[in-house]
């Protein structure tokens, strides 16, 4: 079965440009989560969205981060205008929601560099 | 807690012994826990889970404790492998929430041939 797909898997880019990070969820799933990994903060929850809907969105850093789920199985992350600060690397993962507690799973990542 | 920068404590075994990473957790509210791993250039990959009503579960060469009376998880490996070095997350989560995990700074586990 296929995993969670993210794309592309490595981005370079100049302060200024706009980004954006694509991810398919697992077929089946309803639940879509972006996560942020540096070394200085750990794995950080970015945004989570339940059925499309986007739920809890306070760990966006600020307004130049957008997240959309255009439909059930897909969801871009953007960042206008990037910043040297957004290097990291970019993580999604899915899970079933709705029967109590259930394991995200992970995509392999987007690692992200803005010069 | 805030530290500035993540400083990954490391455990260190031989190939073939057993390993045993183990989690302090810090919501009591908590019930529901995952342990990930996470290879280099990898996502974390989910390895096993407990719910607070079990004290013990175990998987293929994995168990997983939880001691719920001074909120400690731990992850025991049998016959290590190569393969198994990597970063191990504890993961805590609360059902009342939305399944919101909280990711542990992560245990470096390297196996020495």
């Amino acid at each position: 079965d296929a995993g969670v797909i993210q794309s592309p898997r490595h981005e370079v880019t100049e302060m200024g440009q706009e980004v954006t990070l694509r991810c398919k969820l697992i077929s089946g799933h309803n639940s879509l989560f972006w996560y942020r990994q540096t070394m200085m903060r750990g794995l950080e929850l970015l945004i989570y969205f339940n059925n499309n809907v986007p739920i809890d969105d306070s760990g966006m850093p600020e307004d130049r981060f957008s997240a959309k789920m255009p439909n059930a199985s897909f969801s871009t992350l953007k960042i206008q205008p990037s910043e040297p600060r957004d290097s990291a690397v970019y993580f999604c993962a899915s899970s079933i929601q709705g029967y109590g507690n259930q394991p995200q799973h992970f995509g392999d990542g987007t690692r992200l560099s803005i010069l | 807690g805030e530290s500035v920068g993540l400083h990954l404590p490391t455990l260190s075994v031989q190939e073939g012994d057993n390993s045993i990473i183990n989690c302090a957790y810090s919501n009591s509210a908590s019930d529901y826990f995952i342990w990930y791993k996470q290879e280099s250039g990898k996502g974390p990959q989910f390895i096993i889970d407990i719910r607070s009503n079990m004290d013990k579960r175990q998987g293929q060469r994995v168990t997983v404790l939880l001691n719920k009376t001074v909120k400690h998880l731990s992850l025991q490996i049998a016959a290590t492998q190569p393969g198994d070095s990597a970063v191990y997350f504890c993961v805590e989560a609360f059902s009342g929430g939305y399944n919101k995990l909280i990711f542990g700074a992560g245990t470096r586990l390297a196996v020495h041939p």
